[in-house]
């Protein structure tokens, strides 16, 4: 079984401060790791993915996160808070079963932006 | 390019009355998915088709039933729904391992 913890439900930073969501997985196999976004009202689009090439994955709208497997981690990272990012942030782990490639969901950290 | 399209957006239903929530996708994946989207509580699988004709339970199935009905169609039955089931609906697909691709989701309320 796979399972995604994410530290911290809610998340406030000041415009222009550096963004850092948190994202722990467990995984018996070599993960697959994903990181959405989901802006009020909407579904979630997907900002980056790991699929075990470079551990330094670089996503849109300026995101970033970095897989670590020593530390069972993929945190995601923005040097700079901008209004817009304001959201909900969804990690993700990736199994494959009977074909499919199901996704489990950490909870979500809702990241506030402070102007 | 519509992606994943789901309907309605909303809906409200008395207790004890019956629904389908459709979801059609263009891109001509093989897997689709329902979730459910609770506050505090993520995205919880419901089922998954991972391809035409084939589905299989998720974490939380008890309450509903799907039916694959072509491989770009994946509905989501409520037989007789229940206050427990008041959530925000997700239907997505995927191709391999490369993520999922949403649709806009299904608001519903049971009273």
């Amino acid at each position: 079984a796979q399972s995604v913890t994410q530290l911290g439900s809610h998340v406030s930073v000041s415009e222009g401060a550096l963004v850092l969501l948190r994202c722990n997985y467990s995984s018996s196999v070599p993960p697959y790791l994903f990181w959405y976004v989901q802006y009020p009202n909407q579904g979630l689009q997907l900002l980056l993915k790991y699929t075990s090439a470079a551990t330094l994955v670089k996503g849109i709208n300026g995101f970033e996160a970095e897989f670590k497997k020593s530390e069972t981690s993929f945190h995601l990272t923005k040097p700079s808070a901008h209004m817009s990012d304001a959201a909900e942030y969804f990690c993700a782990v990736s199994s494959s079963g009977a074909g499919s490639y199901q996704l489990t969901f950490g909870k979500g950290t809702k990241l506030s932006v402070i102007p | 390019n519509a992606g994943v399209t789901q309907t309605p957006k909303f809906q409200v239903l008395k207790t004890g009355q019956s629904m389908t929530l459709q979801c059609a996708q263009d891109m001509n994946h093989n897997s689709m998915y329902w979730y459910r989207q609770d506050p505090g509580m993520g995205l919880r699988l419901i089922y998954y088709s991972a391809s035409e004709g084939t589905t299989d339970k998720g974490e939380v199935p008890n309450g509903y039933n799907v039916s694959r009905l072509n491989k770009r169609e994946f509905s989501l039955r409520l037989e007789s729904a229940a206050p427990s089931q008041t959530s925000v609906y997700f239907c997505a697909s995927s191709v391999e391992n490369y993520g999922y691709t949403f649709g806009s989701g299904t608001r519903l309320t049971v009273v």
